[in-house]
């Protein structure tokens, strides 16, 4: 597609339900990123993706949350048992990776409210 | 955590002035980029400078990277209304493909 697009835009759930979040990333781009923001505050590294391979986990806050990428592109980000601290806008990004310096593109994010 | 602290945390001028905003962090990095979020949702990609290089223009904006300091600093001349936004500074640290963001600054630009 033209840029990343994410679903849902807005999301309400209720304590203690599962949420899925989905990122459908540029057409190409190999690397994929998703990133949290609570109100007010910066970006939240939460895992990055190099094709189907996740490098990267360090950013996931607990075992509750998981992302999974299915071939090479669309990414779920799923979260267990939602808690009030949950909510925030869930940002994910795509490049073409590889080499260094490659510019990122943000989808316009799922905001999460955990009631 | 955060790689990167901005400064000031907020930013208020009138149309036509400059604004300054700076950016810190804390390990060494391939490059620094900023980038511009509307409304708390999607990012938009400014600039990029290498580690390698001091200072980058693109339009109003221009960027400066002091690696001995570890700071990084974003002009914009002649703002606009339309500049109303907050800006981050994000590190790509060596080693490391993610780009690591700093907190941010909210500028607004008044008519």
């Amino acid at each position: 597609g033209a840029g990343v697009s994410q679903s849902p835009s807005n999301k309400v759930t209720e304590k203690g339900k599962d949420v899925e979040l989905r990122c459908d990333p540029i057409s190409g781009h190999t690397a994929l990123y998703w990133y949290r923001q609570s109100l007010g505050q910066g970006l939240e590294f939460l895992i990055y993706f190099q094709g189907n391979s996740a490098p990267d986990k360090s950013g996931l806050p607990s075992d509750r949350f998981s992302a999974e990428r299915t071939g090479g592109s669309v990414s779920t980000l799923t979260i267990q048992r939602t808690q009030q601290e949950d909510s925030a806008v869930y940002l994910c990004a795509s490049s073409l990776g590889g080499s260094r310096g490659n510019t990122i593109y943000f989808g316009e994010g799922s905001w999460l409210t955990v009631v | 955590s955060q790689q990167g602290e901005e400064d000031p945390q907020a930013l208020s001028i009138q149309e036509g002035e400059n604004a300054t905003m700076n950016c810190s962090y804390k390990t060494s990095i391939n490059n620094l980029q900023w980038y511009r979020q509307n409304s708390g949702r999607g990012l938009v990609h400014l600039i990029l400078i290498r580690s390698n290089e001091r200072e980058k223009h693109s339009g109003r904006l221009r960027v400066t990277l002091d690696t001995s300091k570890k700071s990084s600093s974003l002009l914009i001349t002649a703002s606009r209304a339309a500049d109303t936004a907050s800006y981050f500074c994000a590190t790509e640290v060596t080693g490391f493909q993610k780009l690591v963001f700093g907190t941010g600054t909210r500028l607004l630009v008044s008519p």
